[in-house]
């Protein structure tokens, strides 16, 4: 069964510095791998996403993750935090060999990002 | 904001009754998928749905249901409404398949409470 680790519940960064906001997983064969962010009150957005290719993906507001199939890790980083950063973060995968190729997503259990100015 | 909507917004039932919460997916998007979002957790996976049949469903008892119609348009149904239900319900679509991106673009969620 596929799984995916969010070990911070928080995570606190000051505005400028660089922010990590780490992800594990588990699942067998070649996972595509998602982070989210849920701001108060509202759905979760897209932020980018692991399918094939470069380790290193860019995604929305300046974020980028890399991809790394020996630690089994997908962490998602920013050179630059801002305060309007904070919110909810959200790894996600979803198996291309569930069966009935479902690709069946799982998410993390969130990170909150909290930037200090 | 995605092209995702939910309906309604916010819902409050009694225990036992029944209710649907209804989902307009992206367009041009043929797979969607509801979760239930509890306070402070992750989104928990219900079922999904790919050119309007069931192909994946998370741990969630029958009287969870649902249905997707030939406009990707679906519903989430709940029957025997218990106190532990009330969450916030969140839908999402995505474009699957050979061509397809495989992410989720999320609706706003509909807030169920059960009283």
């Amino acid at each position: 069964a596929q799984s995916v680790a969010q070990p911070e519940d928080q995570v606190n960064v000051a505005e400028g510095n660089p922010l990590t906001v780490k992800c594990t997983y588990s699942v067998s064969g070649n996972p595509y791998l998602f982070w989210y962010v849920q701001y108060p009150n509202r759905g979760l957005q897209f932020l980018l996403k692991y399918i094939t290719g470069d380790n290193l993906v860019k995604g929305s507001y300046g974020f980028e993750a890399e991809f790394n199939k020996s630690q089994t890790s997908f962490h998602l980083k920013k050179p630059s935090a801002l305060v309007s950063d904070s919110a909810l973060y959200f790894c996600a995968v979803r198996d291309p060999r569930a069966p009935g190729g479902s690709y069946i997503p799982t998410f993390g259990r969130g990170t909150s990002l909290i930037v200090h100015p | 904001e995605t092209g995702v909507t939910q309906s309604p917004t916010h819902l409050i039932k009694t225990r036992g009754q029944q209710v649907t919460l209804r989902c307009s997916s992206q367009s041009g998007h043929n797979t969607v998928s509801w979760y239930q979002q509890a306070l402070g957790q992750g989104p928990q996976f219900i079922f999904q749905y790919y050119r309007e049949e069931e192909n994946g469903r998370g741990n969630f008892p029958p009287r969870f249901s649902g249905l997707q119609f030939p406009n990707y348009s679906s519903e989430l149904n709940v029957n025997a409404l218990e106190l532990d239900d009330s969450a916030l319900y969140l839908c999402a679509s995505s474009l699957d398949g050979v061509r397809g991106s495989y992410e989720q673009y999320f609706g706003p969620g509909t807030r169920l409470t059960v009283t």
